[in-house]
């Protein structure tokens, strides 16, 4: 069985157009996070949230809209998009927040024309 | 503000020892991880230190030093899967990560 899963895997858009990627734990983890990793292979964390809650908001582009309708699942709206968002996301999680095991999903690896 | 220091690139031959190295300089600390990321792939937990000294896991050991703000990730016996990139990931408030080290064994 699949612990993080994410849909789609690969996603290719113009710019301009609206996006979405979704996210699914079934592991009973309370806190979920996405992450942007670019082509420089830097992993860097977006958003995370802790029992439908918003903990972790880093500077962010306000086009990145996450949204998380139950604990199991986080996902991530883009607006407008831009070449420069082009990258590999990754959502994450872990049982609680703070010094906890992160476990992440297989990526979705979307490119900006 | 957070800094993450570890070399970029590293290359190795099979059945020999390496020593990937991490310096961070953070506002806060938690502890600190280390995750493996094969190409492609989404990165995996392998260790998290959060007290100083040596822990030992398999093949694999990691080392904090908390008052130097460094730390290693020691592979023994290394195998060609063990090719990928791995992550120093200080915990502050939230999980930070270095670029990675891109390992590569050869025969």
């Amino acid at each position: 069985d699949t612990a993080v899963s994410q849909t789609p895997k690969y996603l290719v858009t113009q710019m301009g157009n609206d996006k979405s990627i979704k996210c699914e734990q079934n592991l009973g983890h309370d806190t979920m996070y996405w992450y942007k990793q670019d082509s420089k292979k830097f992993l860097k964390i977006m958003f995370s949230y802790n029992n439908k809650e918003l903990i972790i908001n880093e500077t962010v582009p306000n086009r990145f809209s996450p949204k998380s309708p139950d604990k199991a699942h986080l996902n991530l709206h883009i607006n407008s998009l831009e070449l420069g968002d082009s990258a590999v996301y990754f959502c994450a999680s872990s049982h609680t927040a703070g010094e906890e095991t992160q476990y992440f999903g297989p990526g979705t690896r979307l490119l900006v024309l | 503000g957070q800094n993450i220091d570890q070399p970029t690139e590293m290359t190795a031959t099979e059945g020999a020892i390496v020593q990937i190295n991490c310096t961070y300089q953070t506002s806060g600390f938690n502890g600190l991880f280390w995750y493996q990321q094969h190409a492609g792939e989404a990165p995996t937990f392998l260790s998290y230190n959060v007290l100083d000294g040596l822990e030992e896991k398999g093949r694999f050991s990691s080392f904090l030093s908390r008052s130097k703000g460094y730390s290693y990730l020691l592979l023994k016996e290394l195998q060609m899967k063990d090719s990928a990139s791995y992550l120093c990931g200080p915990n502050t408030d939230k999980l930070i990560f270095g670029t990675g080290t891109r390992l590569q064994v050869f025969p």
